[in-house]
């Protein structure tokens, strides 16, 4: 069965900062998309950047980055230069299967 | 281009009753997911279909049943509505059951009295 487990239901960032979100999953499947979904307070999920888990290399957005250590199971979400429209709910999904979420507070 | 619509936006209904959600994809997208989130939880995938069949499903009961257009559009249909059904229902539409393509409706909030 396949798990997405976030362990920070709630982060903090000061404006123009750096803040990490972590993400961690199980799956026995070896081809799998990892993602990041942003869900303003208006609720539509966007999508932020996603990692094909055959690529080694780190997917980058923007001021988006992930850091994509396959053996360990990991996924995590770096924000560079915060912006308070960054604020939002976070979830990590291993292909349709969602964590459970981390609220970004963006503090001006 | 529109990008994936649902309707209703709100709906209320009492318990032991029916409901039927409606999505229509993205321009150029065959397949249609739904997913149900709770208030402050991620979304939980109920059903993907695709060429009009049922492809996926999550743990969801068979009170949850859907259906696929020839237009790719879907509906998802809960019977006998349950308090804890109450959430945000979420549509996601794709291109060949790819993960990869998936993008999100606005939701439709169902509220069960």
């Amino acid at each position: 069965a396949q798990t997405v487990t976030q362990s920070q239901p709630e982060m903090s960032v000061q404006e123009a900062e750096t803040v990490t979100l972590s993400c961690t999953y199980d799956t026995s499947e070896s081809d799998y998309y990892l993602f990041w979904y942003k869900q303003p307070p208006s609720r539509q999920m966007i999508l932020v950047i996603r990692q094909e888990a055959y690529k080694q290399q780190n997917a980058t957005e923007n001021r988006f980055s992930v850091n994509f250590q396959k053996a360990a199971k990991s996924f995590s979400l770096k924000i560079s230069d915060s912006q308070l429209g960054d604020a939002a709910m976070y979830f990590c999904a291993l292909d349709m299967r969602f964590g459970a979420g981390t609220r970004l507070t963006v503090k001006p | 281009d529109a990008g994936v619509t649902q309707s209703p936006t709100h709906l209320i209904k009492t318990r032991g009753q029916q409901v039927t959600l409606r999505c229509s994809p993205k321009s150029g997208h065959d397949t249609v997911s739904w997913y149900q989130q709770a208030l402050g939880q991620g979304p939980q995938f109920i059903f993907q279909y695709y060429e009009e069949e049922e492809r996926q499903r999550g743990n969801f009961p068979d009170r949850f049943s859907g259906h696929q257009f020839p237009n790719y559009s879907s509906e998802l249909n809960v019977n006998a509505l349950l308090l804890g059904d109450s959430a945000l229902y979420l549509c996601a539409s794709s291109y060949d059951s790819r993960p990869d393509t998936q993008y999100f409706g606005p939701g439709t909030r169902l509220t069960v009295l």
